[in-house]
């Protein structure tokens, strides 16, 4: 089976940075995906590690490494606007890939 | 317009109630999933599909039936409501090969 496990909160001030990390147990393993959902919105896609290493996007990036079962998303230069949780999602590397999520980050934000 | 909509954005149903919830899209994807989103559980896995003749169990498809009536549409049904059906529930698509997905505005639903 699948499961990924997340810190259930983060908090952090403006300006700052912030990692969330995300570790998973999993019998066949595709990659690692995160999504953002602010309060009351639908989780929307920000990033995806097929292989190792750092993908960055803005001032956000994504870490993978496949051996130890591990990944974090970096959030950098942290705005108000940051504040929702964050989930990472892993697709199965069998059949159909379908898309498991992890138990999500809430990231609170202060001024 | 959405690319995936879903309806009703709220329900609110009576135990033992027969409920359907509906998903349109129209990306053209293939895929479709039902997730169900509870506090501090994150997002779980009700059923997914493949194409219109191929679905599939998720982690926790016990209580609940899908319809893939066409490439575009995906409907949940909730045979018999019960409270603990209370949840979040997001459809989703994304394309054969594709990582990422998108998603609804979510159908908030609650059974007393």
């Amino acid at each position: 089976g699948q499961s990924l496990e997340q810190p259930s909160e983060v908090t952090a001030v403006e300006g700052a940075i912030v990692q969330i990390n995300c570790t998973y147990q999993t019998s066949g393993f595709y990659g690692l995906s995160w999504y953002q959902q602010h309060d009351g919105g639908a989780p929307t896609f920000l990033s995806y590690n097929a292989l190792d290493g750092l993908e960055e996007t803005g001032r956000f990036s994504s870490f993978l490494s496949r051996s130890d079962s591990y990944g974090y998303l970096l959030l950098q230069e942290l705005q108000m606007k940051d504040s929702a949780s964050y989930f990472c999602a892993g697709r199965s590397d069998t059949g159909f890939q379908k898309l498991v999520f992890g138990t999500g980050t809430r990231l609170l934000v202060s001024p | 317009d959405a690319d995936v909509t879903q309806t009703p954005r709220n329900r609110i149903t009576k135990t033992g109630k027969r409920i359907m919830l509906e998903c349109s899209q129209t990306k053209g994807h293939d895929r479709m999933y039902w997730y169900r989103q509870d506090p501090g559980l994150g997002l779980r896995l009700i059923y997914y599909s493949f194409d219109v003749k191929d679905i599939n169990k998720g982690e926790i498809s016990d209580g609940y039936s899908v319809s893939r009536q066409a490439q575009a549409k995906f409907s949940l049904s909730l045979e018999s409501a019960i409270p603990n059906q209370t949840a979040l529930y997001f459809c989703a698509t994304s394309e054969s090969g594709n990582t990422e997905a998108f998603f609804g505005q979510g159908t908030r639903l609650t059974v007393v």
